[in-house]
This record gives C-alpha cells, sequence and structure tokens, in this order.
C-alpha cells in the first residue's frame, strides 16, 4: 500500500495561490493519485484525480512529475472558505475490486483575510 | 440530486448498549463504504459493498460490528455492545463506478458522532 507524506499544516492569505506537496515514494503503477478537501462536521469531498502530468478542474489543478513519486495541488487564489484539511490519496486495491480509500493525517490549511 | 445522508447525526449511548447507524447512498451507486475517524487519529476504512455483497471487511475491527446492506440500497452499521473505544465519527460513501475502476472519486456523507460513555 502507497503510503502519503504532507505538511501538517499551512497558512495562507486571500488571494494568494497556496500549493500543497504530497509525497508518494511507493505508488504503483496502476494507481492514481486524489485529492479531497474536508470541513469541520462534513464527509470528505472530492476535488481531483490524476494519474501524470496535469489535470485542471474548475476549483484546482493538480501537477504530477514523470516519476509520479510526488504530486503537488494548486489552489488558485484562495478565499476564507478554503479553509479546510486537505488529503492527498493513493488508490489502494484489496482484495477483488476493492477500492478502500487511505486517508493519512492530511494538511490543514488556514486561510487568513 | 439527493447526496448520501446518514442517521443519526449524533448518538450518545452507555458501554454496552447497542447503536444502530444508517447510510442512504446516492440513488444507482452500487458501492458503498463505511469509514471512521476515532478521536485524534485518521480517517480509517471499514468496509466495502458492491451492491448487497461485502467485497472487502478487512478494516472492520472486531465482531462486536455488523454491516448489513438488503437489497443493495442502504446499509446498517451495528455496533454490539458498544465500548468506550468505538467513540468517534462514522462516515459512509458511495461510489458509481464497476470493476475497471479509474477514478476514486466517493461521495461521503456527514457522518455520524457516536459517544459512547
Amino acid at each position: 500500500l502507497a503510503k502519503t507524506t504532507q505538511p501538517i499544516s499551512m497558512d495562507s492569505y486571500e488571494g494568494q495561490e497556496v500549493n500543497i506537496t504530497c509525497s508518494h515514494n511507493n505508488i504503483a503503477t496502476n494507481d492514481y493519485i486524489t485529492w479531497y478537501q474536508q470541513f469541520p462536521s462534513q464527509g470528505p469531498r472530492f476535488i481531483i484525480q490524476g494519474y501524470k502530468t496535469k489535470v485542471t478542474n474548475e476549483v484546482a489543478s493538480l501537477f504530477i512529475p514523470a516519476d509520479r513519486k510526488s504530486s503537488t495541488l494548486s489552489l488558485p487564489r484562495v478565499s476564507l472558505s478554503d479553509t479546510a484539511v486537505y488529503y492527498c490519496l493513493v488508490g489502494a486495491r484489496g482484495g477483488d475490486s476493492s477500492y478502500k480509500l487511505i486517508f493519512g493525517s492530511g494538511t490543514r490549511l488556514l486561510v487568513r483575510p | 440530486e439527493a447526496g448520501v445522508t446518514q442517521f443519526p447525526s449524533h448518538s450518545v449511548i452507555e458501554k454496552g448498549q447497542t447503536v444502530t447507524l444508517r447510510c442512504d447512498p446516492i440513488s444507482g451507486h452500487d458501492n458503498l463504504y463505511w469509514y471512521r475517524r476515532v478521536m485524534g487519529k485518521e480517517i480509517k476504512f471499514l468496509l466495502h459493498f458492491v451492491k448487497e455483497s461485502k467485497q472487502d471487511e478487512s478494516g472492520m475491527p472486531n465482531n462486536r460490528f455488523l454491516a448489513e446492506r438488503t437489497g443493495g440500497t442502504y446499509s446498517t452499521l451495528k455496533v454490539q455492545p458498544a465500548e468506550l473505544e468505538d467513540s468517534g465519527v462514522y462516515f459512509c460513501a458511495s461510489s458509481q463506478a464497476g470493476y475497471e475502476q479509474r477514478t476514486y472519486e466517493q461521495y461521503f456523507g456527514p457522518g455520524t458522532r457516536l459517544t459512547v460513555t
């Protein structure tokens, strides 16, 4: 199972770009990298997923280098409402067609005014 | 489209009692997952249903926990008898993908906060 490592916390200010880097040295060939966001008293929410190079959607970008041993979630122009915990996950397939998510401790992002 | 719902939102029970948590996945989602976060720890996988079948229950802590998914719709997670260390937040998630799943996009419910005193 691929273990991920990310900073425990980060601080930013409104309007800035925030980049959260995650390392996953043991990522398997078929694994995708997925990021989730979690607000207090809510369940995690899917943000973005990628396999290699760059993926962009309406809320974030995901940069993955060629060796795939790390990935960077980029949040453009953060606002106060982006204050949350961000989890980097590498899918772990257990058993037959099981796609359980393996959560680490996440990165607690605090956006200040 | 309605999201994943869980009931109750909060439950307080005494040690030794029984509690049943319910999860209603998004309509049409065959995959249903249970996770939990114990105080101060990381979110941990409990088990995975595909329709009514248990696909992976490697995360179930012990035989005091029983999960069911009757008819492949909603799921229940029963804890009997509850112990103090069972306190935490129990999340349910569902996903649409089939066997050739590319995405791990799971839709989570708000969780049930269980307090065992």
